[in-house]
């Protein structure tokens, strides 16, 4: 199993410009996370899925926009970049949700917004 | 959500004991306590969890008073390897809480 993977590693971007974040995971797993970790700091939570179809808010969710058409696929798109979305960007998944399964994360994606 | 609370850095030396406690005064009843570890340039990695008294696995210890408001989690005999940041997460069980948070973790320093 790859477990979770992310691409791209690295990205650069210009203000306003779009892009997608690509998550895939080969665990069969019902829940994906995407998370934001800026300099020095911890996660915070962006969006959520318990499942295909069906997505939610984290706690910092504006400007993104994410959709779950299959199990194995959550992408995380950037509408219009802003500099305050430089940052590291962790996908997650686990089995099911709930604070009792284990969150198994991706190797991140690292982006810069000029 | 129950919220944590870590200390923000830590240092140790190799071969020591390492202790990091987590407090998590308003712990509900369906509250599982997970504790996971983060390497620069890396995701976190799920290290251990548990819900009360006291659980053991081959890289760590978690140990869960009775009043569960409290956690320590114990790394024996730290290597400079174990230089890491470490998360405690509070969640409740089932698809009642989705909504997993993480807070800013306690950087641990071994030195040689």
């Amino acid at each position: 199993n790859a477990g979770v993977t992310q691409t791209p590693k690295f990205q650069v971007l210009k203000t306003g410009q779009s892009m997608t974040l690509q998550c895939a995971q080969d665990m069969n797993h019902e829940y994906m996370s995407w998370y934001r970790q800026d300099p020095g700091m911890g996660l915070r939570l962006i969006h959520y899925s318990v499942g295909a179809g069906i997505t939610d808010q984290g706690e910092v969710p504006n400007g993104y926009n994410v959709s779950r058409s299959t199990t194995e696929d959550f992408p995380l798109r950037l509408l219009s970049a802003a500099p305050s979305q430089t940052s590291v960007y962790f996908c997650a998944s686990s089995y099911r949700a709930g604070g009792n399964n284990e969150q198994f994360f991706g190797p991140g994606t690292r982006l810069t917004v000029l | 959500l129950a919220k944590t609370t870590q200390p923000i850095s830590m240092d140790s030396y190799e071969g020591q004991e390492v202790n990091i406690t987590c407090s998590h005064n308003n712990i509900a009843t369906n509250d599982y306590i997970t504790w996971y570890q983060q390497f620069p340039s890396q995701g976190p990695r799920f290290i251990i969890q548990g819900y009360k008294t006291k659980v053991t696995n081959e890289v760590a210890s978690l140990f869960i008073p009775a009043d569960r408001k409290s956690s320590t989690l114990s790394l024996p005999r730290v290597s400079l390897s174990d230089t890491a940041v470490y998360y405690c997460l509070v969640g409740e069980e089932g698809y009642n809480n989705n909504d997993m948070r993480f807070g800013a973790g306690t950087r641990l320093t071994v030195k040689p």
